[in-house]
């Protein structure tokens, strides 16, 4: 099993762009998060999904949507771009919606 | 809405000493409780996981925590530490029963120096 998959490891976008993180597990885990991490900050629930086709917000979900069409994707699509959004990018699954199985990651940089 | 506090924020040990590390959590139901380590360059690691039974859980590379409900704690414990458990440390809390949402707290690094 490869586990969490995260694509790109790294990007760098200018404010205003937009852009999908890629986020996949093939653990057939019903659960499913995004999380950022920021320094002295911990990490923080973006959104979460409880199954295909259903999504729901977390503590910082402005400027970020998902969707999720099947149990094993669940992308993050940043609409336009914010300095504010530089960050660590992490996705998890679960097969309980108790312990996570985290990806690698996705290092953004919004200039 | 739980929340979950780490007051170590840096800690430095040489190797061979002994780690504790704190976790207090408020909430005032029923909890499930993790500690996750991420390791230089690495991503989260579920290293040891309390949900109910023995308040004394043992983990992985020798850890183990402790939960003291009276305390609302569940402190992080290792008794020699070595040089390749230098990481971030995050304790993490959610409510028993259904899916709830998962709180991490703020992280703990650990550095040990050989």
């Amino acid at each position: 099993n490869a586990g969490v998959t995260q694509t790109p490891k790294f990007q760098v976008l200018k404010t205003g762009q937009s852009m999908t993180l890629q986020c996949a597990q093939d653990m057939n885990h019903e659960y499913m998060s995004w999380y950022r991490q920021d320094p002295g900050m911990g990490l923080r629930l973006i959104h979460y999904s409880v199954g295909a086709g259903i999504t729901d917000q977390g503590e910082v979900p402005n400027g970020y949507n998902v969707s999720r069409s099947t149990t094993e994707d669940f992308p993050l699509r940043l609409l336009s771009a914010a300095p504010s959004q530089t960050s660590v990018y992490f996705c998890a699954s679960s097969p309980s919606g108790y312990e996570q199985y985290f990806g690698p990651g996705t290092r953004l940089t919004v200039t | 809405a739980q929340s979950v506090s780490q007051h170590n924020h840096h800690v430095i040990l040489s190797e061979a000493a002994s780690l504790e590390l704190g976790c207090n959590y408020s909430y005032g139901g029923t909890v499930n409780l993790f500690w996750y380590v991420q390791y230089p360059g690495q991503h989260l690691q579920l290293l040891l996981k309390y949900f109910s039974g023995d308040p004394l859980v043992k983990g992985i590379k020798g850890f183990e925590a402790e939960f003291i409900k009276s305390k609302f704690s569940f402190n992080l414990r290792k008794p020699s530490v070595q040089w390749s458990d230098t990481a971030e440390y995050f304790c993490a809390v959610n409510p028993s029963g259904g899916y709830q949402k998962v709180t991490f707290g703020t992280g703990t690094k650990l550095q040990v120096i050989p």
